[in-house]
């Protein structure tokens, strides 16, 4: 059984779509994340998430937009996709917000912008 | 900005050799944590180490954490071909909030 799942796990569009990834946990978790990782594989957080709430909005374009229907689901949409937006992004869930906690990652989205 | 800094950016090694990261980081932490990554993968996380603590074992895994020179090491023994991977580090705040800022990684190839 998958902890951490995202779907889908390419996604290959044109430049000035709009699309969503979703990201669920069967953890029990309450609090989840989502990060992008670059070219370089240099990892950042953009949001997170606990107990649906958003605690954590780095500085990311307005363009991206997370929502959490419930603290098992997280998921991303991207407006008006641009060239740089092309990144692997992850989803990945902690126990809680407190920070002595392990995380658990999705095997991540593979996103290209033609 | 980017708080970790792994070194070596790649490291090739033998199996069987003993395989040592270290990871720099800049700010007061409450926790550093490793974490491999697997090609076209998620993270896995491997060890924690909280920052009143000095060594922490976990069977091949040995981490060392000098708060002094804001230093980490992550020490793999008798390494094996499928320990091939990127080796992260991760700071976590001294707010204890659960913000983690990764580094740059360290490539390891591992060769039968």
């Amino acid at each position: 059984d998958t902890a951490v799942s995202q779907t889908p796990k390419y996604l290959v569009t044109q430049m000035g779509n709009d699309k969503s990834i979703k990201c669920e946990q069967n953890l029990g978790h309450d609090t989840m994340y989502w990060y992008k990782q670059d070219s370089k594989k240099f990892l950042k957080i953009m949001f997170s998430y606990n107990n649906k709430e958003l605690i954590i909005n780095e500085t990311v374009p307005n363009r991206f937009s997370p929502k959490s229907p419930d603290k098992a689901h997280l998921n991303l949409h991207i407006n008006s996709l641009e060239l740089g937006d092309s990144a692997v992004y992850f989803c990945a869930s902690s126990r809680s917000q407190l920070g002595n906690q392990p995380q658990h990652f999705g095997d991540g989205t593979r996103l290209s912008i033609l | 900005s980017q708080q970790g800094e792994e070194d070596p950016q790649a490291l090739s090694i033998q199996e069987g050799e003993n395989a040592t990261m270290n990871c720099s980081y800049k700010t007061s932490i409450n926790n550093l944590q490793w974490y491999r990554q697997n090609s076209g993968r998620g993270l896995v996380h491997l060890i924690l180490i909280r920052s009143n603590e000095r060594e922490k074992h976990s069977g091949r895994l040995r981490v060392t954490l000098d708060t002094s020179k804001k230093s980490s090491s992550l020490l793999i023994t008798a390494s094996r071909a499928a320990d091939t991977a990127s080796y992260f580090c991760a700071t976590g705040g001294s707010t204890g909030f659960q913000k983690l800022v990764f580094g740059t990684g360290t490539r390891l190839l591992v060769s039968p």
